[in-house]
């Protein structure tokens, strides 16, 4: 049973539009959030969090929504640029659980020029 | 090294025989994940590690997985008997809190493919 879900595989963007990353969680015990960025041939890499006590947190073009009630968060990028194409993972950590993350499936993000 | 060092980045393997990964971590970060990405999926949590503590191995698929992590750094994963299904990125991160805020750094990953 996926506790993490990332329902769209892909998204298609032209640049300088927005782009929305959506995810969902089933786990109540849930407090922080992350994305993750991911190139080919490399780990992936942190962009953004947020612990449970917010409903947003923006650094620059990235800004990451939480809504708890609904168990989703979502990341926007604005304004899109052809760089930030990569697969985009979100994960989840419990605070009694160390810092060990539960990952979505992703989602393959292009940003068209 | 400046990030955390995965060996070897790929690895070939007949169906059958056993494979060892290596893993170096962050100087100084007491924490230790393995995580492996089957193609198309996401992460799948493996092992982790966290200090001197007992590790956290729910995550290990089947009994032919194993790890251990000496002197609280280095981390080597095992795989005995290699299956098809074995094949995988298997990634490893590091972090330096204990708490549920910290963020991991990942290896760049070392590619598993069982013939």
């Amino acid at each position: 049973d996926q506790q993490v879900k990332q329902n769209s595989p892909s998204l298609s963007v032209q640049e300088g539009r927005i782009s929305i990353l959506n995810c969902d969680y089933t786990n109540s015990m849930f407090d922080y959030f992350l994305w993750y960025k991911k190139y080919p041939a490399e780990g992936p890499t942190f962009l953004i969090s947020i612990s449970s006590i917010k409903d947003k947190n923006e650094d620059g073009r990235f800004t990451v929504f939480l809504n708890k009630s609904a168990k989703h968060l979502s990341l926007h990028i604005v304004p899109s640029q052809p760089g930030d194409s990569a697969v985009y993972f979100c994960a989840a950590s419990a605070g009694n659980a160390g810092n060990m993350l539960t990952f979505g499936g992703g989602t393959r993000l292009m940003v068209k020029p | 090294g400046a990030g955390v060092s995965q060996s070897p980045s790929n690895k070939v393997t007949e169906k059958g025989k056993d494979v060892e990964l290596r893993c170096d971590p962050i100087s100084g970060h007491t924490a230790l994940y393995w995580y492996r990405q089957s193609l198309g999926q996401g992460l799948e949590f493996l092992i982790y590690f966290q200090g001197n503590s007992a590790p956290d191995k729910s995550g290990l698929p089947s009994d032919r997985f194993s790890a251990e992590r000496t002197g609280g750094s280095v981390s080597t994963l095992t795989i005995q008997r290699t299956q098809q299904e074995d094949s995988a990125v298997y990634l490893c991160a590091s972090s330096n809190r204990r708490g549920g805020t910290g963020e991991l750094f990942f290896g760049e990953g070392s590619r598993l493919t069982v013939l």
